[in-house]
């Protein structure tokens, strides 16, 4: 069992919409999460980083940590087309610098 | 700010050439890592280093492959000799302690 899950999709949603995009993990020592987005043929780019548990909110984004569930998950509010991109989650636990990757979800925004 | 530097943006070349990818990371960070993507395995850490120390090279497939930081703004990661399987993007990321990694925009290698 891998020790971050995250459905790889593709998940295709019409424009405006709220898209929630979720991930799982088996290690409880995680407690630094991050949401990268992937455009084709980039890197990886940082859009939200949470420590423990509870929400963060950064204009149309907004990330959930659940430690007791293992779950985390981030929102996006009133998508737009150029929202369409990977998402991947990201952890790692105190101590420890390699982060352990989800398999990231494709996303497709239809105007 | 500049982010991280990655050179070539992309390489085709023959099975058993060498092939020698470069990086530059973020100023000031003391951490650097490559990884490597696939259809298939999605991200994968080769290796890390702090303050240009290799800390854990665990990651790297194989003994064709190895990586170098000879200073703080400049690091290598070599393939010799080259398979096609070793076909995927390769990525450069880097980070201050507990901080998030920030990507380069990879290299597109292609083994034929």
């Amino acid at each position: 069992q891998k020790e971050v899950e995250q459905d790889p999709g593709p998940l295709s949603v019409p424009e405006g919409a709220i898209v929630s995009l979720n991930c799982t993990y088996s290690n409880s020592a995680f407690q630094y999460f991050m949401w990268y987005r992937q455009y084709s043929r980039k890197g990886p780019e940082l859009l939200m980083y949470t420590y423990s548990s509870g929400n963060k909110e950064d204009g149309r984004f907004t990330a959930q940590v659940d430690k007791s569930s293992k779950y985390i998950s981030l929102f996006i509010r009133d998508s737009q087309p150029s929202d369409s991109a990977t998402y991947l989650c990201a952890m790692y636990r105190q101590g420890a610098q390699k982060l352990v990757f989800g398999q990231g979800t494709r996303l497709t925004i239809n105007p | 700010d500049a982010g991280v530097i990655q050179s070539p943006r992309h390489e085709v070349t023959e099975m058993g050439q060498e092939v020698t990818l470069r990086c530059k990371p973020i100023s000031g960070h003391d951490y650097l890592f490559w990884y490597r993507q696939t259809m298939m395995r999605g991200l994968e850490l080769l290796i890390y280093f702090n303050n240009n120390v290799p800390i854990d090279d665990s990651g790297m497939p194989e003994d064709r492959f190895s990586a170098k930081m000879p200073n703080a703004s400049f690091s290598t990661l070599k393939i010799q000799p080259s398979e096609p399987r070793d076909s995927a993007v390769y990525f450069c990321a880097s980070s201050f302690l507990y901080q998030p990694q920030h990507f380069g925009d990879g290299t597109r290698l292609s083994i034929l």
